[in-house]
């Protein structure tokens, strides 16, 4: 079956414009996660949506980072004003609990921020 | 102290050797506790959950002990495709965010 789907694979920005980041989710998949990677650091928690539930903003590192998400299923992160240390690898990841809670990533979206 | 801890790597080993690594968590509340795999230049997927009892998939085994805040995962006969970034991942509750180790790189040669 399809997987978590990420659009777009790369985007090239400059220092200071706005990007958006498209994550679909597993279908059926009740929790989306966003996290990054950046070059030899780990993964790193950004922010996840669980149902109806208010979102778990606690990883979001600044104001300029936010997201959402759309009729239980598509997600979207936007960062506005771009900064160059915003570069990095943007994962999206699904789950579900009638699957064990399971976390299936992404393919990502590498972010070059000149 | 970073949340989750693991042996800095890399790890270059012959084809059928075992090799085993190592993780330490800081937070004693942590509930879920996994080992994922990540290729270069791709998602991690996960290879698996890790239990109290200690748990073996192939020639995977993981263990946990909650005691020492402490994971292990053995790899037995080393294959060329066991190559890749092994990561440890605990989470304070299930379903909710992962929280992951830098990782270990794993080099298998022949």
């Amino acid at each position: 079956g399809a997987g978590v789907s990420q659009s777009p694979s790369n985007k090239v920005t400059e220092k200071g414009k706005d990007v958006e980041l498209r994550c679909d989710p597993i279908s059926g998949h009740t929790a989306l996660y966003w996290y990054r990677q950046s070059l030899g650091q780990g993964l790193e928690f950004l922010i996840y949506f669980q149902g109806n539930s208010a979102p778990d903003k606690s990883g979001l590192p600044s104001d300029r980072f936010s997201a959402e998400r759309t009729g239980g299923s598509v997600s979207t992160l936007t960062i506005q004003r771009t900064q160059q240390e915003d570069s990095a690898v943007y994962l999206c990841a699904s789950s579900s609990p009638g699957q064990g809670d399971t976390q299936y990533f992404g393919p990502g979206t590498r972010l070059t921020v000149l | 102290r970073k949340e989750v801890e693991q042996d800095p790597g890399p790890f270059n080993v012959p084809e059928g050797a075992t090799v085993a690594f190592n993780c330490t968590y800081s937070n004693s509340a942590s509930q879920s506790f996994f080992w994922y795999r990540q290729d270069c230049r791709k998602e991690p997927k996960l290879l698996m959950s890790v239990y109290s009892s200690g748990n073996e998939d192939g020639r995977f085994t993981a263990q946990l002990n909650r005691a020492s805040q402490y994971i292990s995962l053995l790899i037995r006969d080393s294959k060329l495709s066991d190559s890749a970034t092994y990561l440890c991942v605990v989470a304070y509750q299930a379903g909710t965010a992962l929280i992951f180790g830098k990782g270990t790189t794993l080099s298998v040669s022949s």
